[in-house]
């Protein structure tokens, strides 16, 4: 059962915009920034967002977030299907002082 | 280029230890936090403990207090978890990633920016 919770799954066709969703609460994307990462099959995981909505140097400006309140959000416009794969929601949690993620979604490019 | 390699995968018996490496290059060291994640198989990102090499402390999550150890070797730039007491659901692939600090304390805003390549960990009887 993971801290953050985000919806196991997501699809879409080539050009489509998708959007990510990831819940927590006050211990943790209430108060602190979300990070989001990518993870394609078989490989480590890659930061995408952090900061809530700053991409890292490489990443295509397709990739945005987005944070209100205790949720967070990931869209993805322009959707290719080099873009298949599992994507996690994280925040740093005060009360469990620990980094906490979501259960992951993946991504289906249809 | 910052990089973390982490040592090769392992195979271990119900209540052995596992000890894995994650040596930095690339970047100093000091300056910045490791972090330990692990994946079980066809599961999501769990944390599970970090140091910060230049202070020297180490903090843990709950569910590891007593069996995970994470230290740090300056001179080598290098980062080891041991996780002792291992069970078949310690079966997973473990990976150290990067942290930038602030204020002495992990970066949150920044995240965790390199990640090692993954070290799979098998407990089989």
């Amino acid at each position: 059962q993971s801290v953050l919770t985000q919806t196991p799954s997501a699809s879409g066709t080539p050009g489509q915009r998708v959007t990510i969703s990831c819940s927590g609460s006050s211990s943790n994307i209430g108060i602190n920034t979300v990070n989001w990462y990518q993870q394609l099959p078989g490989t480590a995981p890659k930061l995408l967002i952090f900061g809530n909505d700053e991409r890292p140097s490489g990443v295509p400006d397709r990739f945005s977030g987005s944070k209100s309140g205790t949720s967070a959000s990931l869209a993805i416009s322009g959707l290719q299907s080099e873009d298949e794969a599992d994507y996690y929601c994280a925040a740093w949690d005060d009360s469990l002082d620990a980094w906490v993620f979501g259960g992951g979604t993946k991504l289906t490019v249809l | 280029q910052v990089q973390l390699m982490q040592s090769g995968t392992e195979v271990k018996k119900p209540g052995s230890s596992v000890k894995v490496s994650c040596k930095s290059s690339g970047d100093s060291f000091t300056s910045y936090a490791i972090a330990w994640v692990r994946q079980a198989p066809g599961q999501g990102l769990e944390w599970m403990g970090g140091i910060i090499p230049i202070f020297h402390t180490a903090n843990y999550a709950q569910k590891f207090q007593g069996r995970l150890t994470i230290a740090a070797d300056g001179s080598t730039t290098t980062a080891f978890m041991e996780l002792s007491s291992l069970r078949s659901d310690d079966t997973a692939v473990y990976y150290c990633a990067r942290s930038h600090l602030r204020l002495g304390h992990y970066d949150t805003f920044t995240g965790l920016d390199y990640w090692g390549q993954g070290t799979l960990v098998t407990v089989s009887s």
